[in-house]
């Protein structure tokens, strides 16, 4: 079945350091991806998303890429600040179905800290 | 009130007890989702709701019992749990079932249960 790998954390930081979260997915059909965060003590939010091959997804400063040769959707940002640090998910929706019938398949998170 | 809101935040419950989560979003969806979210497991999708029809119950045991009076609200009725039901309960909802056209999913705050 469709799955998603994400790198284990925790991830630790300095304040304007880069970032890469790796994430690869396995997939039938036609997924769309994402990357949704969660803050401390709060529920998850959608961070980016792409729908198709090649899209980039873009949002406060983080990037990710939908490359389907390398089945991957890695989550950059450039210069990272104290308050990036929460937990990542990256995130497929299975695309077996053409209606309305998807699942979103998750990773198991990966948790980032960013010090001062 | 916007978005998605769950109650309580924290609960503590004895094997015995019964107990209800709340959920309750102002954004007009139409459909409604129950995650569990434990350590080191990807989030588990257990019940989903469209137009207040449960359409998909992924093997959840019957000690969990959904209810969705109407679109706005979705409860979680908990009897007789186990102490490896003790986890983080998250709510979500999307304007319509996922699908080519609607790819996102807001989620709550979660309900952090614990079972003793």
């Amino acid at each position: 079945g469709d799955s998603v790998t994400q790198m284990e954390g925790p991830v630790t930081l300095s304040e304007e350091a880069c970032l890469t979260i790796n994430c690869t997915y396995t997939a039938t059909g036609y997924p769309s991806l994402f990357w949704y965060v969660q803050y401390p003590g709060e529920g998850l939010q959608l961070l980016l998303k792409a729908t198709k091959a090649d899209d980039k997804g873009s949002n406060k400063g983080f990037e990710a890429t939908y490359r389907k040769e390398t089945t991957s959707f890695h989550l950059e940002k450039g210069s990272v600040q104290v308050s990036d640090s929460a937990v990542y998910f990256c995130a497929l929706s299975d695309g077996h179905f053409a209606g309305n019938n998807r699942k979103l398949i998750w990773g198991l998170g990966t948790s980032l800290a960013v010090n001062p | 009130e916007t978005g998605v809101t769950q109650t309580p935040r924290h609960l503590v419950m004895g094997m015995t007890n019964k107990k209800s989560l709340k959920c309750e979003q102002h954004l007009g969806h139409n459909a409604m989702y129950w995650y569990k979210q434990s350590a080191k497991k990807p989030l588990e999708l257990m019940f989903v709701y469209s137009l207040e029809e449960r359409v998909e119950n992924n093997s959840v045991p019957s000690r969990f019992s959904p209810e969705c009076p109407n679109s706005s609200h979705l409860f979680l009725h908990l009897h007789t749990l186990q102490p490896e039901d003790s986890a983080l309960y998250l709510c979500a909802s999307s304007q319509d079932r996922l699908g080519p056209q609607n790819t996102e999913a807001f989620f709550g705050q979660g309900t952090r249960l614990t079972v003793v």
